[in-house]
Order: C-alpha cells, then sequence, then structure tokens
C-alpha cells in the first residue's frame, strides 16, 4: 500500500529538549515536504526536498533543520523547541515538484511543547 | 493580502443538498488548482487537481476555476454524511511551492 508514515503521531516535550519526527514514504518519490498546520492559518510549509541531499526552506523554517540522506526519508528536526512550536505537523510527499497531482501526505504529529 | 483566501465556515447543510466552498486568490498568474479532503485526525487527501479556467467533474464532485475573477470553486452534489470533513484549497504556485487556504469545515446532517 502506498502510504507515507509519521512517528512519533503526538509527542509532549518540554522546552529545549531537541526531537526529531520521523518521515518515510514507499513510493519512490523524489519530492518530499513538511508543513505545519494551526488554527486560522492552514497548512504552512517549513522545509522541501526536491531529491536526496538537496533541502530548501519553505515560508516557516525557523527553529527547524531537515535532512534528506536517503529517497525514502525526511526527517523533521526541532534543535531547541519552543511553545510556538506546537502544532499539527504534517509530512508530504510526491513523484516530483511538478507533480503535485501525486502527492500524498502522512497522518499527522501532533507536538504540545511546555 | 492573504493569496489565497477561503471562509473557515463551518458550513452544516442536510444529506443530499448541493454544497458550495469557495476560495478566491491575489495572484492571476496562478495555473494549478488544487481540493484537498482532510477528515479529523487525518492528513490531508487530494480530491481534484485542475488547470486553468474551467471545470472538472469527477463523481458527485465538481471542480471550477473562474481566472477572470480570481475564483475557484468546489461543488459537492447529493452531499453524504460521509462528506463531513475540512476542506482545503490549494493553489500550485511554482514546482516547490503550494499555497494551502485555511480550510472550511462542512458538517452534513444525516
Amino acid at each position: 500500500e502506498a502510504q507515507v508514515t509519521q512517528n512519533p503521531r503526538y509527542l509532549i516535550t518540554v522546552t529545549g529538549k531537541k526531537l526529531t519526527v520521523t518521515c518515510s514514504q514507499n513510493m519512490n518519490h523524489e519530492y518530499m515536504s513538511w508543513y505545519r498546520q494551526d488554527p486560522g492559518l492552514g497548512l504552512r510549509q517549513i522545509y522541501y526536498s526536491m531529491n536526496v541531499e538537496v533541502t530548501d526552506k519553505g515560508d516557516v523554517p525557523e527553529g527547524y533543520k531537515v535532512s534528506r540522506k536517503e529517497k525514502r526519508n525526511f526527517p523533521l528536526i526541532l534543535e531547541s523547541p519552543s511553545p510556538n512550536q506546537t502544532s499539527l505537523y504534517f509530512c508530504a510527499s510526491s513523484l516530483s515538484a511538478g507533480e503535485q497531482e501525486t502527492q500524498y501526505f502522512g497522518p499527522g504529529t501532533r507536538l504540545l511543547v511546555l | 493580502q492573504k493569496e489565497v483566501e477561503q471562509d473557515p465556515g463551518p458550513l452544516s447543510v442536510p444529506e443530499g443538498a448541493i454544497v458550495s466552498l469557495n476560495c478566491t486568490y491575489s495572484n492571476s498568474a496562478f495555473q494549478y488548482f488544487m481540493w484537498y479532503r482532510q477528515y479529523s485526525r487525518k492528513g490531508p487527501e487530494l480530491l481534484m487537481y485542475t488547470y486553468s479556467s474551467g471545470n472538472k467533474e469527477d463523481g458527485r464532485f465538481t471542480a471550477q476555476v473562474d481566472k477572470s475573477s480570481k475564483y475557484i470553486s468546489l461543488f459537492i452534489r447529493d452531499s453524504q454524511p460521509s462528506d463531513s470533513a475540512t476542506y482545503l484549497c490549494a493553489i500550485d504556485s511554482s514546482a516547490s511551492k503550494i499555497i494551502f487556504g485555511s480550510g472550511t469545515r462542512l458538517s452534513i446532517r444525516p
């Protein structure tokens, strides 16, 4: 089954404690991205990756890092989480950047930073 | 001005009604338009993908783009309780960036 998986699904942490949210896809997609979803603001792109070892900032990259060492994985790293990073996070992938009609989203990770 | 504006609702209609969901956008250069459906506690799923102006139909769903007005719509015919979800409009603004509306929460009453 074609899917994007994220772990963990729910996370409560404290300010400053580094965390990583993993994202993996099984569709051999080149393009992957991370979004955060907040009430009234919709989905905002954090980072994206056109292919292995190619990443770039989206609209709200501050406080986040990513890496793309393998095609299937695109982890999101919060080096020093702060309460304003409390949000619902989604990973997504598509065949390529120009084929968004092939896009799949993961199930989401709900993060609470105290 | 936001690049994509969407009424957040909530919108509640009786089962069987025709639902109309709408968004406006600011940049007339946009060419690719999408609608996503998001059930509670799930990720968005792509519902409709359209290019330029005109209509696209898929079963009970019709996506409409009016580029002269910078207006996009999603119509749901014969609405069902299973259509209750948040609907997000989105614009593929470039090869690497999708701009999402804030979503409209829809509830279909049995």
